[in-house]
């Protein structure tokens, strides 16, 4: 059964430092999504992709970050200038339409 | 307002019991709603996906929504061990794929065996 694959499943990195999360959604699918879970609270949206472009974004989502398809099969989210706050569970997902199907997730732990 | 409730247990039943699971929501534009299974330190699970009001039965689950009471809950019949995890309901206000989902908190779930 096709699943979404994220990479790495652990980063470590300085306050300060960029980090680039990888995801290979489900290879027919058309929206891609990201998500946090802090450590105890709920899963949030970050934001969602489609045909190249941001289709939707949170108000977690600012100029920090940003996301990319830089090819046929990767989807990817960078953090700039990472904060002690954004030590978290990310996940990615992807859909036709309406059923999100989660990656295993990134865990974060910014120092 | 997108706010989703749900208790976050833990709730522990006996191997076998029927578990209802259950979200309350404020938002009225909410029409979709989704049941995930999350174990610890992995990644959601699609569960169940129902649109609108009604019910919809899936092998030992089954999903309910009340839009008139903005309630929503899953039953697992036959509970057994290993649906031991949390549960998140999460819901979304329009058709299509840009929205993103809005998720409750989870209630972590205990079957003893």
């Amino acid at each position: 059964e096709p699943e979404v694959t994220q990479t790495p499943s652990h980063q470590v990195t300085q306050m300060g430092q960029e980090v680039i999360l990888r995801c290979v959604p489900i290879s027919n699918h058309l929206y891609f999504y990201w998500y946090r879970q802090i450590l105890g609270q709920k899963v949030e949206f970050l934001v969602s992709f489609y045909n190249n472009e941001i289709s939707e974004k949170s108000e977690i989502f600012d100029d920090q970050f940003s996301v990319e398809r830089p090819d046929g099969s990767n989807f990817t989210l960078k953090i700039r200038s990472t904060k002690l706050e954004d030590s978290a569970m990310y996940f990615c997902a992807s859909s036709t339409r309406e059923t999100q199907y989660f990656g295993p997730g990134t865990r974060l732990l910014v120092l | 307002q997108k706010e989703v409730e749900q208790d976050p247990g833990p709730l522990s039943v006996p191997e076998g019991a029927i578990v209802s699971l259950n979200c309350t929501y404020s938002n009225s534009a909410f029409q979709y709603f989704m049941w995930y299974r999350q174990y610890s330190r992995k990644g959601p699970e699609l569960l169940m996906y129902t649109y609108s009001s009604g019910n919809k039965e899936d092998g030992r689950f089954t999903a309910q929504v009340d839009k008139s009471s903005k309630y929503i809950s899953l039953f697992i019949r036959d509970s057994q061990p290993s649906d031991s995890a949390t549960y998140l309901c999460a819901m979304k206000e329009a058709g299509g794929g840009a929205d993103g989902l809005t998720f409750g908190k989870g209630t972590h779930l205990i079957i003893q065996p």
